[in-house]
Parts: C-alpha cells; structure tokens; sequence
C-alpha cells in the first residue's frame, strides 16, 4: 500500500479554525488531486495540480487552497470559509494528468 | 454539460447470476473511461480502462460512442465482488467521476 499517503487518518476541528491535510507520494508522479467523497455524491475534485508550483481548481474550489513546492507533496488547506467541511477526503496522483489515477487511503475530517 | 452518470445507487444480485454495472456519459470531445473500484476497508483502485480492451477479474466493459455509454459487466458474480465501484471520465486534463454504484453480491 505504498507510494501516496495521507496524514492524518481522522481528523477533529472546531468550527472557524483552518486546517491542513498532508498528501505525499513517492511515485515521481506528475500529477496530483485533491476529491472529497460525499455519500451518494461520489468523488468531486476540489484542486488539481499537473506540475510543480501550478495548480488549477476543480469543480468544488470555494474554501480550500492548495500548494505544491514540491512533486511529492500536495497539501490541502480546509479553510474556514467552506461551509460544509466535515468530509472524507481523497488524495491521488497519476503519472500524466489523465492517466490512471492512484489514490491515498484518505482523511476523514469532522468539524465540531 | 460534461457529466458521468451512474443510475444506480445500489445494485443486489445473487451469487452466479450475471451484473451489469451502467456507466453513461456527457462529453464533447474524445474521452478515456475508467472503472474504479473500493472494496472494504482497502483504497479506491482501478479496474480497467477502455483503451487497454482487457478483461479484469472477469469484468469488461466496451465503450459504446454512439450511446455514450461504458456499461462493467461480468458473467457470473461472485462474493468477492461486492463493493463500491465508480465510473470515471477524463479528457483535456479534466476528470470527473459518476457518483458510484455498490455492488451487493448475495450468497
């Protein structure tokens, strides 16, 4: 189960506080992705980055910033402007933006 | 709109009976089409993907362009195969998801 992990497994936030979701991989992937998994709602992509110090927004960007200094590293902020931040988040990367995706065992955030 | 559509939330078939898992899509360009899988407890993982034309622990899946579908099947269920499984699209950098269908196998 190597190559793309996250940190921490659970996490508990009190409302109005910031917090960031680490995302590592080791894979020299290009590529990497930030979903959050709702139930019935499937995977939704909130930022992807396709190469270092770039970054583009995916379709549920409003509340989250990313970064990526570095290849293996993709962190999330969860700030407290998204409404609705209590979630299972997934982190993936891929070698090539379109190629298949490999995913990290995800962090489940709940906010208090 | 550039959407993936998985009707079904929940799908139940007897052990030896034959599944078929509906993916259909919206895209105006060429798309790849995945299918993903997470069983319990392990990590989302993909199954197969259209351009490699394989057949996957039984499963396969043939992207029909004229009704914009990539429906998984597979002859005969077995136990093992119940979990969550997802559609997948990608095209121009973008990639978007179905909302999943699970997948109960019954013995």
């Amino acid at each position: 189960d190597g190559g793309i992990t996250q940190s921490p497994k659970y996490l508990f936030r009190k409302e109005g506080q910031n917090v960031t979701l680490s995302c590592e991989q080791n894979l020299n992937h290009d590529a990497m992705y930030w979903y959050r998994q709702d139930p019935g709602q499937g995977l939704r992509l909130i930022y992807y980055s396709q190469i270092v110090n770039d970054f583009q927004k995916g379709d549920i960007a409003e509340g989250y910033s990313v970064s990526r200094e570095k290849k293996e590293s993709f962190p999330l902020t969860v700030t407290s402007a998204q409404k609705n931040p209590t979630a299972f988040y997934l982190c993936a990367s891929s070698g090539l933006a379109g190629n298949e995706q490999f995913f990290g065992p995800g962090t489940r955030l709940t906010v208090l | 709109a550039q959407r993936v559509t998985q009707p079904e939330k929940l799908l139940s078939v007897f052990k030896g009976a034959p599944v078929e898992l509906k993916c259909n899509y919206s895209y105006s360009g060429s798309p790849e089409l995945f299918w993903y899988v997470q069983y319990s407890r392990q990590r989302l993982q993909l199954l197969l993907r259209h351009i490699s034309r394989e057949s996957i622990k039984g499963f396969t899946a043939d992207l029909n362009k004229g009704e914009t579908s990539f429906h998984l099947k597979k002859p005969f269920a077995q136990e093992e195969d119940s979990a969550m499984y997802y559609c997948a699209l990608t095209g121009a950098s973008k990639i978007i998801f179905g909302s999943g269908t699970r997948l109960s196998i019954r013995p």
